[in-house]
């Protein structure tokens, strides 16, 4: 089985503060990262794949880093709104090509 | 476009009752099919996937059954459910080969 680790577990912020998150994942044998947004209710959703070490992905406020040499991302949200409220899943696949979650950030925003 | 059906959206079951979850997939062909659950205050645990007609992987020992009888259809089953067995039930989907995954809407069941 392998390890993804996300953390923290649950976060919560006021709106306008800018946060970040972290997933680490084994460093060998690596096919892609993805990031997914989960809100409750809903089916989680995918935000950004990356593939190469280095990778940096961004889609409005939110973006995302990669290093694959040391297995580790990251996802950055700039200025939380209330509506960035949901939980953070990243996924590892590896040579295997079945997608290994974490357990997710829980992210919260205050008005 | 593809689409990705699951049902029921909720279920209130027995303990030692049967399960049976169904997911079906729409336009695509021999995709990649899981089923995760999550379990209260965890993450996402791969159940079980299955990379074409009757090849189903198990990752976690349990209580759960799982069958492929067509293509594009996935089907999570127990013959006698434990209160363990409560959470939520996601099945997906990915092309063969790929990594992001698409999901279903979610069954959340509780076992009573």
């Amino acid at each position: 089985i392998l390890n993804v680790e996300q953390s923290p577990q649950s976060l919560h912020v006021q709106e306008g503060d800018s946060t970040n998150f972290t997933c680490s994942f084994p460093s060998s044998n690596f096919y892609a990262l993805h990031w997914y947004r989960w809100e409750t209710a809903k089916s989680p959703e995918a935000l950004f794949v990356m593939t190469l070490n280095g990778d940096e992905k961004k889609k409005g406020r939110i973006s995302a880093t990669l290093n694959t040499k040391e297995g580790y991302s990251y996802l950055y949200i700039k200025g939380s709104q209330p509506e960035d409220s949901a939980t953070y899943l990243c996924a590892f696949t590896g040579g295997s090509y079945i997608p290994t979650f974490g357990r997710g950030t829980s992210l919260i925003v205050h008005p | 476009s593809q689409t990705i059906h699951q049902w029921p959206a909720t279920l209130v079951q027995p303990v030692g009752s049967p399960l049976s979850l169904e997911c079906t997939v729409e336009g695509t062909s021999n995709p990649n099919l899981y089923w995760y659950r999550q379990a209260a205050g965890r993450g996402l645990q791969l159940l079980f996937y299955s990379v074409g007609i009757g090849q189903i992987s198990s990752e976690v020992p349990q209580n759960l059954s799982a069958s492929r009888p067509q293509d594009r259809q996935f089907i999570l089953s127990s013959k006698k459910l434990l209160l363990s067995d409560s959470g939520f039930y996601l099945c997906a989907w990915s092309v063969n080969g790929g990594s992001e995954a698409f999901f279903g809407q979610g069954t959340r069941l509780t076992v009573v």
